[in-house]
């Protein structure tokens, strides 16, 4: 079935440097969401990009959505301890309905 | 709107012992999914339902049944809770298939 896959699985930076999460799927992707999760709380969506090539910014955060729509990127510019959590990408597939499979995520960790 | 709730929001079970999970939501959403989260396993799909009265099996559906009688209500049910089973339970719903999804707060389970 389809995967998507996430790299790296854990990074640990100083506040003020800055952090990129890459997710890869094993087949074209109609559109890619990303979700943060804070420790101990739930999922919550950022951003979905649906165009080949997509670059999408929120603040210091910039989405890329591959050409191939395959694989797709978080970076986040001078990280604040606010940004500690995980990020999952999650991609549709297609079994009658549309659901989402999630990447395993990347969990971020910022130290001051 | 208090968007997506789950009750409980934690549960200590015995093993063969049963219960069910309430999610309820208050946007009027067509779908509705339930995830299990595990330590570096990401969000794994269990159930999920497109509308009142349907539902259809994700990625993980052994060892648990859903019920959707109710346009904003899905229950998952745990017929005999096995320690495989301890996890962090997420709800979540969206207006389509392709759109954000919204997450509850998540159910702490520990089957012992």
């Amino acid at each position: 079935g389809q995967q998507v896959m996430q790299i790296p699985q854990y990074q640990h930076v100083q506040e003020g440097e800055d952090f990129t999460t890459y997710c890869n799927s094993s087949t074209t992707l109609s559109n890619i969401q990303w979700y943060k999760q804070r420790p101990g709380g739930h999922p919550v969506f950022l951003i979905q990009l649906v165009k080949s090539g997509e670059v999408k910014k929120q603040k210091r955060l910039t989405f890329q959505f591959g050409e191939a729509k395959k694989n797709s990127s978080l970076h986040i510019t001078a990280t604040q301890t606010t940004d500690v959590g995980t990020y999952f990408c999650a991609g549709p597939v297609f079994q009658g309905y549309s659901t989402l499979t999630f990447g395993k995520g990347t969990m971020l960790l910022v130290s001051p | 709107n208090a968007g997506v709730t789950q009750t409980p929001k934690f549960r200590v079970l015995k093993t063969g012992q049963s219960m069910t999970l309430l999610c309820a939501q208050d946007m009027n959403h067509e779908y509705m999914y339930w995830y299990r989260q595990d330590p570096g396993m990401g969000l794994r799909l269990i159930h999920y339902s497109v509308g009142e009265g349907t539902t259809a099996k994700g990625e993980v559906p052994d060892g648990y049944n859903v019920s959707r009688l109710k346009k904003q209500n899905f229950l998952l049910g745990l017929e005999s809770a096995a320690p495989s089973q301890t996890s962090v339970y997420f709800c979540a719903s969206s207006y389509t298939d392709r759109e954000t999804q919204y997450f509850g707060p998540g159910t702490r389970l520990l089957v012992l």
